[in-house]
């Protein structure tokens, strides 16, 4: 079975520069997540979307961060402007109806961006 | 709000002792509880859930709503029990993202 992928595995950019991240979860999986990993922590919930609909943005900052999934299947976050302080592992996961009776997440590789 | 802490930041001991990673936890409502693990080089994972009540690599972990507190154990370490391990808790109602502690780096010597 192929894992959840994301691309691209590393990105180094300028502050006040965007950048974007994609996603594709594992087939059949309606529930995808975005975390962000900031070294020496642990995942940070950004989104969570139910097929296309968004189930909660709360820690999302939406000043520069932004997050889609049109169809309901892949995902793009992007990131514009920029700032030092985002400098973080963006980890995708999805997991079968909404993972709420198993709690299981399946986790990408991770985009590592470094911003300069 | 809802908080997971794991005070260790890094635990190491030897092969063959036992070994109790911790984690505490603040929540309001009935928590659901979580381990993930991380191998070197490999995706973050589930290792195990709390209402499972299930052994896995030979990891076990017992909620405790009174001293809110969700210890994962094994009674003797393995080098392959190196990793890092999260802690995590679900919230509830619809939205089920996890809220994760900020790990503990477990490094089994020989």
């Amino acid at each position: 079975e192929a894992g959840v992928a994301q691309s691209p595995r590393y990105k180094i950019i300028e502050k006040r520069q965007s950048v974007a991240f994609w996603c594709n979860p594992i087939s059949g999986h309606a529930t995808l997540y975005w975390y962000q990993q900031i070294l020496g922590q642990g995942p940070k919930l950004l989104i969570q979307f139910q097929n296309n609909g968004v189930v909660d943005d709360s820690q999302l900052p939406k000043d520069r961060f932004s997050a889609e999934r049109l169809k309901g299947v892949d995902s793009t976050l992007k990131i514009q402007p920029a700032k030092l302080e985002d400098s973080a592992v963006y980890l995708c996961a999805s997991s079968l109806v909404g993972g709420y009776r198993t709690g299981e997440l399946f986790f990408g590789e991770g985009s590592r961006l470094t911003v300069l | 709000a809802q908080r997971v802490t794991q005070p260790e930041k890094l635990l190491s001991v030897f092969k063959g002792a036992p070994v109790e990673l911790k984690c505490n936890y603040s929540y309001s409502g009935s928590p659901e509880l979580f381990w993930y693990v991380q191998y070197s080089r490999q995706r973050l994972q589930l290792l195990l859930r709390h209402i499972s009540r299930e052994s896995i690599k030979g990891f076990t972990a017992d909620l405790n709503k009174g001293e809110t507190s969700f210890h994962l154990k094994k009674p003797f370490a393995q080098e392959e029990d190196s990793a890092m391990y999260y802690c995590a808790l679900k919230s509830g109602g619809g939205a089920d993202g996890l809220t994760f502690g900020k790990g503990t780096h477990l490094i089994i010597q020989p």
